[in-house]
């Protein structure tokens, strides 16, 4: 199994440019998780899909902020316009029994936005 | 309020010698605690899971216990070799609640020859 895949693996931009973020799952699993990492607030949880749909995105910070999961086995993370606060690293992670369970994170994604 | 709080926040000790990670809970109800190791540049990877009723769980050379009455929660490392070079960091499940994830902010260990 390859594990969670994520691209790109780092991507700087520009403030104010749309920043897009993808995830393919483990094949099978059916829950998927954004996560934000920064040194200051450690990993927060951004965004928690089940079976396709968006069950609590609570942890979103902003409107600026969107995900979608259109199949089982993708998801994007959009940031539009972004911001240099958004610099962070962004990982996905899946699981088979839901967020209170094994989670397995992709390698992330580190978000540079100058 | 449901927190989460990791101690120490630094660790450096020599290959071979054993350590011991601490995490403190506030967050209720309880549903599980996790421990995860993230080496650098990498996503965490998943150590052991621990429900209400288990006490010990160990995989390898990792060691991880939990309180359940007094909200704590240890990570013993034996042996250390220098890949237990990472951090560690401890995530609480609470039973209920929309958001019910809570994270430490994790130990930094460091083993040197």
């Amino acid at each position: 199994d390859a594990g969670v895949i994520q691209s790109p693996r780092h991507e700087v931009t520009e403030m104010g440019q749309e920043v897009t973020l993808r995830c393919k799952p483990i094949s099978g699993h059916n829950s998927l998780f954004w996560y934000r990492q920064t040194m200051m607030r450690g990993l927060e949880l951004l965004i928690y899909f089940n079976n396709n749909v968006p069950i609590d995105d609570s942890g979103m910070p902003e409107d600026r902020f969107s995900a979608k999961m259109p199949n089982a086995s993708f998801s994007t993370l959009k940031i539009q316009p972004s911001e240099p606060r958004d610099s962070a690293v962004y990982f996905c992670a899946s699981s088979s029994l839901g967020r209170s369970y094994e989670q397995y994170f992709g390698p992330g994604t580190r978000l540079t936005v100058t | 309020k449901n927190q989460v709080e990791q101690s120490p926040q630094s660790l450096i000790i020599l290959e071979g010698k054993n350590c011991t990670l601490q995490c403190n809970y506030t967050v209720s109800p309880f549903s599980n605690l996790r421990w995860y190791k993230q080496d650098t540049g990498r996503g965490p990877v998943s150590l052991t899971i621990m429900t209400f009723s288990e006490n010990t769980k160990s995989n390898g050379r990792y060691t991880a216990t939990l309180d359940a009455d007094t909200k704590q929660s240890s990570l013993h490392i034996t042996a250390s070799q220098l890949s237990d070079s990472a951090s560690y960091i401890c995530v609480v499940s609470v039973a209920t609640g929309a958001n019910n994830l809570f994270f430490g902010t994790g130990t930094r260990l460091t083993v040197i020859p």
